[in-house]
């Protein structure tokens, strides 16, 4: 049973470029969660997702950073005209169900800007 | 909203030896996970533990939710133990399930 996937695992871009994360949730899983981690800093929390609905985005920038989770295909962390403060590490982790469940982690998209 | 405190904040240990690591809560919680992230950045699920007690070769864990802390043991600690432990919960409300990460225990183990 393959475990969360993202790609790339590590993404280089110029300031104003735009960054385009994936993530493919675990097998049977329909709930995908973004979280962040800044440098010397812990996970924060970004967006909540199930197929084709934003469930929380609470955590989300006001600008720039959208999120999608089509019927099709891997959810999609799209971050544009990246700046030197958007470098992190990014991580997106699944679990079968809202609330009360396990949430498994991919291994992150590591983003730097430069 | 919840607050969650880890402590000690780093941790220094010879090989071998035996430690404990506290995560304490501010409000109720649906779930409370521990991760291991090792030095290559990748976190490992360790426990899910809302309550109760689990044990996972020489790691074990133990929530009391009444009392808002979980504990987790390291014995015999190996090299390889070494990184980054987090705890994380989901708070009881809001119900979105979202994790809210402590600021993790750095620990160092020397061979």
């Amino acid at each position: 049973n393959a475990g969360v996937m993202q790609n790339p695992r590590h993404l280089v871009r110029r300031r104003g470029q735009e960054a385009r994360l994936r993530c493919s949730p675990m097998k049977g899983h329909s709930h995908v969660y973004w979280y962040r981690q800044l440098p010397e800093e812990g996970l924060k929390f970004m967006v909540y997702l199930q197929k084709e609905n934003i469930i929380d985005e609470s955590g989300m920038p006001k600008e720039r950073f959208s999120a999608e989770f089509p019927k099709e295909g891997p959810s999609i962390l799209r971050i544009q005209q990246v700046v030197r403060g958007d470098s992190a590490a990014y991580f997106c982790a699944s679990s079968p169900n809202q609330g009360f469940n396990e949430q498994y982690f991919g291994p992150g998209t590591r983003l730097t800007v430069t | 909203g919840i607050q969650v405190e880890q402590s000690p904040p780093d941790l220094i240990l010879q090989e071998g030896a035996n430690s404990t690591l506290r995560c304490n809560f501010s409000d109720s919680v649906n779930n409370l996970q521990w991760f291991h992230q090792n030095p290559w950045g990748q976190l490992i699920n360790l426990f899910y533990i809302p309550s109760g007690t689990k044990q996972n070769g020489r790691l074990s864990a133990t929530t009391v939710a009444t009392e808002r802390y979980s504990l987790l043991y390291i014995s015999s600690s190996q090299t390889t133990d070494s990184g980054v432990y987090f705890c994380a919960v989901e708070p009881n409300s809001g119900n979105t399930g979202k994790l809210i990460f402590g600021q993790g225990t750095t620990l160092q183990v020397k061979p």
